[in-house]
Formats: structure tokens, C-alpha cells, sequence
């Protein structure tokens, strides 16, 4: 079966860095996206990775490596505006979107 | 940019009535829009997919007959929920891809919350 792990929820300090880890095991590999979405609204996209590496954006990075079926999404100088879910989704083989239950990130003053 | 607009935002109505959601690309034509349903604390869960033109293709499970999904055009999909009853109050999410970009991103419009009493 298709499968995506993302740890459930994470707390972390405002200024500092957090790290959003998510595996998959899917059908086939077309890509990563990492999405936000906050309570009460549609996802927005973060970032997408195909190849094995870093992908630096502003203070978000998101990291690949395919071989280990692995991927993280890295926020530095959190803001409280970044409390959300993180929400990890690998394109599979027929192109389908298959989503991770997402993280729930708490930031605290 | 890709905007994606849906309507309404939020929609309550009494149990057995059909409630119809729009979902448009405002900006761009879409030849694909996705369909998803997000319950409390869940992930998205995928309910079709239709492009313009051609009937919806939908997930095992979504039942066609009771979530009718039209692409009538290159810029707007409708999701009908027939006959609705309290299990499908959810959050409904469409998404857009554009014709001729890169069939890898999806562009989602704000959802509609949909509370059926």
C-alpha cells in the first residue's frame, strides 16, 4: 500500500528552528510537495523537490533524498504566524497526489 | 498568479437538500480540477478528478451518484452533494491545474464548509 508518515504535531519557539521530517513508501515517484495550511483554509504551496537535495526558499528549506524515501521540510526564524499544518504529498507513478495526515506546528512566545 | 476561487465559503442546510459548490479558475483555464474533503484533524482525501468536458473519474468509495461532479468549461467544475445528511458536513477543497504548465502543481481554492443539520 501507499504510505506517508509525518510525526503528528511539534512545538518549538518563536525565533528558532524546527525541522518537519515525513517517509513515504509510494507507488512510483513523480515529487514531493510540502504544503501550510492553517485552521479553517485551503493548503498553500511550499515548496516541491524531484531530485535528491536542498531546496532553499526565504526561511523555508525542504530537503530529498529518494533513496531513503525521506524528506524534511526546515523552518528558521519561526514567526507565530507560521502555527499550521505542514502537509508532506508524494506525486505518484498515475501522477495522483497521495497526502500525509500533516503536522500540526505549535509556536510559543 | 493561479487563483482559485470557490463558492460559497460556507454553506448550512437541513438534511435531505442539495447543496452545490463552484470551484473556478479565475486567472487561468484548468483542463484538470480536483475534488478533496477534509474532515477535523484529517489529511485531504482525493474525491475525483474531472476534466474539461469528460465525466469525472472518482475515488473507490466516493459514491458518483451522491457527490455529481461537472467541468463544463476550462475555468469552471461544480460538485453537487444530492441529498445531504449530517456524515457529509466537511470541508470541501477544490484544485486546479493549468493547461499547458507544469502538470505537477495544484492550486487550491479557500474550500467550502459545508454543516448539513
Amino acid at each position: 500500500g501507499q504510505n506517508i508518515d509525518q510525526p503528528t504535531e511539534m512545538t518549538a519557539t518563536e525565533g528558532a528552528i524546527v525541522q518537519i521530517n515525513c517517509t513515504y513508501q509510494t507507488s512510483g515517484f513523480n515529487g514531493l510537495f510540502w504544503y501550510q495550511q492553517h485552521a479553517g483554509e485551503a493548503p498553500t504551496f511550499l515548496s516541491y523537490n524531484v531530485l535528491d537535495g536542498l531546496e532553499e526558499k526565504g526561511r523555508f528549506s525542504s530537503f530529498l533524498s529518494r533513496s531513503k524515501g525521506y524528506s524534511y521540510l526546515l523552518l528558521k526564524e519561526l514567526q507565530m504566524k507560521d502555527s499550521a499544518s505542514y502537509l508532506c504529498a508524494v506525486l505518484d507513478s498515475n501522477y495522483q497526489l497521495i497526502w500525509g495526515a500533516g503536522t500540526k506546528l505549535i509556536i510559543k512566545p | 498568479g493561479a487563483v482559485v476561487s470557490q463558492h460559497p465559503s460556507w454553506v448550512i442546510c437541513k438534511s435531505g437538500t442539495s447543496v452545490k459548490i463552484e470551484c473556478r479558475s479565475l486567472d487561468f483555464q484548468a483542463t484538470t480540477m480536483f475534488w478533496y474533503r477534509q474532515f477535523p484533524k484529517q489529511s485531504l482525501m482525493l474525491m475525483a478528478t474531472s476534466n474539461e468536458g469528460s465525466k469525472a473519474t472518482y475515488e473507490q468509495g466516493v459514491e458518483k451518484d451522491k457527490f455529481l461532479i461537472n467541468h463544463a468549461s476550462l475555468t469552471l467544475s461544480t460538485l453537487t452533494v444530492t441529498s445531504a445528511h449530517p456524515e457529509d458536513s466537511s470541508f470541501y477543497i477544490c484544485s486546479a491545474s493549468r493547461a499547458g504548465g507544469d502538470y505537477n502543481e495544484q492550486f487550491f481554492g479557500p474550500g467550502t464548509r459545508l454543516t448539513v443539520l
